[in-house]
């Protein structure tokens, strides 16, 4: 089966880093999503790509977060500086515009910032 | 706005009886998907189902069925003869397709935790 794969799927650093989390979507597929899961938030879309093209990044703390797509095999997430409120754990998930069809998440970065 | 409400936060069930999921959605628009998604204790996000909002016809797949009502703006879900690998938190979520299907936001519920007990 087809996956998206997300690394590194589990990461500590200390408030201040900078974090960057990677995916790799599936390919053929033409949109990412960021998506962030919190306990009080739930899963809240931070960023949103088609054909490599940003479409809505409202979600997302301008200030620290941003996120880029190099190529159609890599989509990259940064926060700089990092800040404890960041600890979550962000999914990536890849799909097809226009076919409706479920889209495909990666198993997720669990990140902790202390 | 797309929202998506699931009102049950926690759910119990002693195995094998049938546990429906409840999910209501808001939205302007006449062209939309819904989906489930699951969420086992591993974390990763599962998908179920994906249904277009020209389909109401109710879906069955195995101990999982799927009722899609318009007229409610719901689309429960139901496993019938739980069992213990059941147990996983459940996601119901909403895509508009917007003005010329331009813009596919997913939109998440909540999520309902199901534990089904032995």
């Amino acid at each position: 089966d087809a996956r998206v794969t997300q690394t590194p799927r589990h990461k500590v650093t200390e408030m201040g880093q900078e974090v960057t989390m990677r995916c790799q979507p599936i390919l053929g597929h033409n949109t990412v999503f960021w998506y962030r899961q919190t306990m009080m938030q739930g899963l809240e879309l931070l960023a949103y790509f088609r054909n490599r093209a940003p479409l809505d990044d409202s979600g997302m703390p301008k200030d620290r977060f941003s996120a880029e797509m190099p190529d159609a095999t890599l989509a990259t997430l940064k926060i700089q500086p990092s800040e404890p409120r960041d600890s979550a754990v962000y999914f990536c998930a890849s799909g097809t515009f226009g076919t409706g069809f479920g889209y495909t998440f990666g198993s997720g970065t669990r990140l902790t910032v202390v | 706005a797309q929202k998506v409400t699931q009102a049950q936060t926690e759910i119990s069930v002693v195995e094998k009886e049938d546990v429906t999921l409840d999910c209501v959605y808001e939205t302007r628009d006449t062209t939309y998907y819904l989906f489930w998604y699951k969420q086992p204790p591993s974390g990763e996000l599962v998908f179920l189902i994906r249904r277009n909002s020209f389909d109401e016809q109710n879906e069955i797949s195995g101990r999982y069925s799927w009722n899609f009502q318009k007229s409610t703006s719901s689309f429960n879900f139901t496993i019938t003869a739980s069992q213990v690998v059941d147990s996983a938190v459940y996601f119901c979520a909403l895509s508009e397709a917007g003005i010329s299907g331009g813009y596919q936001k997913v939109t998440f519920g909540t999520g309902t935790k199901l534990q089904v007990i032995p």
